[in-house]
């Protein structure tokens, strides 16, 4: 059960684009469309924002969006925005009824 | 709106139990599978266990024989009871709602601290 990677950081200024990267194996990212991604700014409860890779929950906006090749799921902020500065969490369904979580990315807003 | 309340974290010292709580309400409780989530201080996110409809649970190897996820859907609520707790079970429990293989609603968590 190795968690998915994650960079630790990543950064944009308010409208530019930033992708996050989430690797697994083919194990789990590779072998499962069940990847999902979190937006968590710290004391407050994570948030679904994509799931089965590249869907949107009813009410995220479609500035996020995600992507998966192979082993590497991806989620793409677009029009960055100043609330959009939090930790996000990419997730993979691994099979044998096990989730496993990447280590997460802090996006900074500058 | 789906809303999620956990509540029984607090203080205990290592080799000890302890039982995490979680009500829920705005959505019908028994129709949708449960998991627990845990993030350590500074760490990531965890995932280590679920519960379906039907009771049928599923645990991850760093909390397998000791922890016991368990729900009771006439009081629309879900359990964890810790036991064997370790200096590394510290951390905030989320309840979460599963869907489908994600995970969609989320509580403001609880924090365990085992220390001695």
């Amino acid at each position: 059960q190795s968690a998915l990677t994650q960079p630790p950081s990543a950064s944009g200024s308010p409208g530019q684009s930033v992708t996050i990267s989430c690797t697994g194996t083919s194990s789990d990212v590779g072998d499962y469309n069940y990847v999902s991604w979190y937006q968590h700014h710290p004391g407050k409860a994570p948030k679904l924002m994509i799931y089965d890779f590249s869907k949107r929950p009813s009410g995220v906006p479609d500035r996020f969006s995600g992507s998966k090749s192979g082993n590497t799921a991806s989620l793409t902020v677009s029009g960055l925005q100043a609330e959009d500065e939090a930790d996000y969490y990419c997730s993979s369904f691994a099979g044998s009824n096990i989730w496993v979580f990447g280590g997460g990315t802090k996006l900074t807003v500058l | 709106e789906a809303e999620l309340v956990e509540s029984g974290g607090g203080l205990i010292q290592p080799g000890g139990s302890l039982r995490l709580s979680c009500a829920a309400s705005g959505f019908t409780f028994s129709s949708y599978s449960m998991n627990w989530v845990r993030q350590a201080p500074g760490k990531g996110l965890e995932w280590i266990s679920y519960v379906d409809r039907g009771g049928i649970v599923y645990y991850a190897d760093s909390v397998r024989g000791r922890f016991t996820i368990s729900r009771d859907n006439a009081q629309n609520s879900l359990f964890l009871q810790m036991n064997s707790l370790r200096a590394e079970d510290t951390a905030v429990y989320y309840c979460v709602r599963d869907l489908h293989f994600a995970f969609d609603s989320w509580g403001q968590g609880t924090l365990v601290t085992v220390s001695s």
